[in-house]
């Protein structure tokens, strides 16, 4: 069974462009995650969709980021306009319930110049 | 709110035992987990405990004390591969997004 797969691995990209991240999770796993981690601070919790619902976006910065699961299958997490804050690792993980173990995927490095 | 500590560094040697605690402070408990990262790569489920005591993988064990709000992980037989950043997490309040600690970083020398 393949895991949580994301794309781009790395991204650099100057201040004020826009970037989209994809996440595609496991197979069946209804429940997706978006987390960051920023350097020298711990994971954190972004975003998480039932299906294509919105579950809890509690965790998301900004207006600037835009994440969308059309479908319920993969999820985009856009950003636009970039800004240098938003250099980190960003990190996807699905589970099959909302209270399972979740599985992450190698994560995006974003470089935002 | 959700809080986590749990030590930056610890160093160790092949062979040896490494205990990596965590404490934390949470509203609603559903359990503490543990992931292994390695270079920044995807984090990887290790352990999970809902209840008080051990539970043991391998050489990994994880142990918890509600009443206490502690756990920790314990590493046996450290071999070099085991060098990684090691995560304790609980859930949020409505038992679904984990909340990280900030990582112990594991060094196994020879």
């Amino acid at each position: 069974e393949a895991g949580v797969t994301q794309f781009p691995s790395h991204s650099v990209i100057e201040k004020g462009q826009t970037v989209t991240l994809r996440c595609d999770p496991i197979s069946g796993h209804d429940n997706l995650y978006w987390y960051r981690r920023v350097m020298g601070k711990e994971i954190k919790f972004l975003l998480h969709f039932v299906k294509e619902s919105k579950q809890d976006e509690s965790g998301m910065p900004n207006n600037r980021f835009l994440a969308e699961r059309t479908g319920g299958t993969y999820s985009t997490l856009k950003v636009q306009p970039a800004e240098l804050e938003d250099s980190g690792v960003y990190f996807c993980a699905s589970s099959e319930t909302p209270t399972d173990t979740q599985y992450f995927g190698p994560g995006t490095r974003l470089t935002v110049l | 709110g959700q809080s986590l500590e749990q030590p930056s560094e610890v160093t160790a040697v092949e062979g040896a035992i490494v205990q990596i605690n965590c404490t934390y402070q949470t509203s609603g408990f559903y359990g503490l987990s543990w992931y292994q990262q390695h270079d920044g790569g995807a984090p990887t489920f290790l352990s999970y405990n809902a209840l008080d005591g051990l539970e043991e993988t391998g050489r990994f064990s994880s142990f918890l004390s509600r009443s206490d709000s502690y756990g920790y992980l314990l590493l046996q037989e450290l071999q070099m591969k085991d060098s990684a950043s090691y995560f304790c997490a609980v859930r949020n309040q409505a038992g679904t997004a984990l909340i990280f600690g900030k990582g112990t970083t594991l060094s196994v020398s020879s």
